[in-house]
């Protein structure tokens, strides 16, 4: 298994709250991706980075902020969560850009009430 | 944009059914396909995929072929076990845009001993 985690696997949290998100992997692996898991709709992607403070917007970015400092950790933050935003959120990593093959973490649940 | 159609389910299914879970897509370049599978309380992980037409993935007794003409990408079984139980995606890349993978909604297979 890659190694993917993410932290926290559970949160409940505020309306108007900051929630950060946290994705560490221990590969070395240059992509990193966040996805939202919603009923119907897949996973789609939130934001990706191709390196340390490389990062662009995916299919439903608004809402989310990144930040890559380092090869290792990938964090999404919530600058003031709102009910729409509960939903399973999956970090991923890929070695290369078109490398197909995405490795996938255990996912965090949130839910913001 | 780039979509991706499956079945909704859930399929039910008895121990040594045969499975089929249909997949069309729409891209507008030329696009790889994959199969992921996400089993209860865990991340996604890749099942299979193929790059080209004509082109057949399999893995683990499951196979899909990549048919252009048709658009479609359909997963295949021809017997399932009851550890097949879980949610699969299907998935789409384009070759020339290597961050973007869209999924569609996914299809819930459960497996009755």
């Amino acid at each position: 298994d890659a190694g993917i985690t993410q932290s926290p696997r559970h949160k409940v949290t505020e309306t108007g709250t900051p929630v950060t998100l946290r994705c560490h992997q221990t590969e070395n692996h240059r992509y990193m991706y966040w996805y939202r898991q919603d009923p119907g709709h897949g996973l789609r992607l939130i934001h990706y980075s191709y390196g340390v403070k490389d990062t662009d917007k995916g299919e439903v970015s608004d809402g989310y902020s990144v930040s890559r400092s380092k090869t290792e950790d990938f964090l999404l933050t919530l600058e003031s969560a709102t009910s729409s935003q509960t939903s399973v959120y999956f970090c991923a990593i890929s070695a290369t850009s078109g490398d197909y093959e995405q490795y996938f973490g255990p996912g965090t649940r949130l839910t913001v009430t | 944009g780039d979509s991706v159609t499956q079945m909704e389910g859930p399929v039910t299914l008895s121990e040594e059914a045969c499975l089929t879970i249909n997949c069309t897509y729409t891209a507008t370049g030329y696009p790889s396909l994959f199969w992921y599978v996400q089993y209860p309380g865990e991340g996604l992980q890749l099942l299979l995929k193929a790059t080209k037409a004509d082109d057949k993935g399999s893995n683990k007794g499951f196979e899909a072929t990549y048919r252009k003409e048709t658009t479609s990408f359909h997963l295949e079984k021809g017997s399932v076990q009851v550890s097949d139980s879980a949610v699969y995606f299907c998935a789409l890349i384009l070759n020339n845009a290597g961050n973007m993978l869209t999924f569609g909604g996914g299809t819930r297979l459960m497996v009755k001993p």
